[in-house]
């Protein structure tokens, strides 16, 4: 069974930092290609960054380029969102998501995490 | 970049059709995705690549796309419908959203 659990979360202030983990089980990481996608509160979803299988390919929407950065330890089967310079329109839940392939633009995502949650406020 | 549209609402009798949109431009071209989410849950998939169904999803769900518009075509319509729905396209690398739209079944 594939299961996706996000960690990380927290309260921060404007202009810091948190990273938020996604571990993996279930299939075999590597072979998938890895999101991010967040919900503000009582808002739609929006996504916010793809990583390939191998981590060599990464893309970022325009709302956090430059600021976050999406990483994973397959040895650990460990998806990491490094979220820096935090502003707080970027509160809101937080979710990985599995891919159907490795990087495929047109593709879509099977699984997701419950969540983790990132408050930016002062 | 592109952008893709949904109705805010959308609201049925129990029983009856509902169908939500997504608008953008040329999206026949594009493979659309549609995701059903209730409150306090993660997004579930309902529909992959404009019409396909995942193993669990109730043929009463279906979906379209040509054109500058995909459907998603909810039928018999019942109270565990009820839900947010969102259409997914690809722009490029880069992955996007539809608004969403709040099914309510009256």
């Amino acid at each position: 069974e594939v299961q996706l659990e996000e960690s990380g979360g927290g309260v921060v202030q404007p202009g810091g930092s948190l990273r938020l983990s996604c571990t993996a089980s279930g299939f075999t990481f590597d072979d998938y290609a890895m999101h991010w996608v967040r919900q503000a509160p009582g808002k739609g979803l929006e996504w916010v960054s793809l990583i390939s299988g191998d981590g060599t390919t990464t893309y970022y929407a325009d709302s956090v380029k430059g600021r976050f950065t999406i990483s994973r330890d397959n040895s650990k089967n460990d998806l990491y969102l490094q979220m820096n310079n935090l502003r707080t329109e970027d509160t809101a839940l937080y979710y990985c998501a599995k891919d159907i392939f490795d990087y495929y633009s047109g593709s879509y995502f099977d699984h997701w995490g419950q969540g983790s949650l990132v408050t930016v406020s002062s | 970049s592109y952008e893709v549209t949904q109705p805010v609402s959308v609201s049925m009798a129990l029983g009856q059709t509902a169908r939500i949109t997504c608008e953008g431009n040329n999206i026949g071209s594009k493979n659309v995705h549609w995701y059903q989410q209730k409150p306090g849950q993660a997004p579930v998939l309902v529909i992959f690549r404009d019409f396909n169904r995942p193993s669990g999803i109730p043929d009463r769900f279906s979906g379209s796309n040509t054109g500058n518009m995909a459907a998603l075509t909810i039928n018999r319509a019942r109270a565990g419908d009820e839900a947010d729905y969102y259409c997914l396209v690809w722009d490029g690398s880069t992955v996007v959203f539809g608004g969403g739209t709040k099914l309510t079944v009256l």
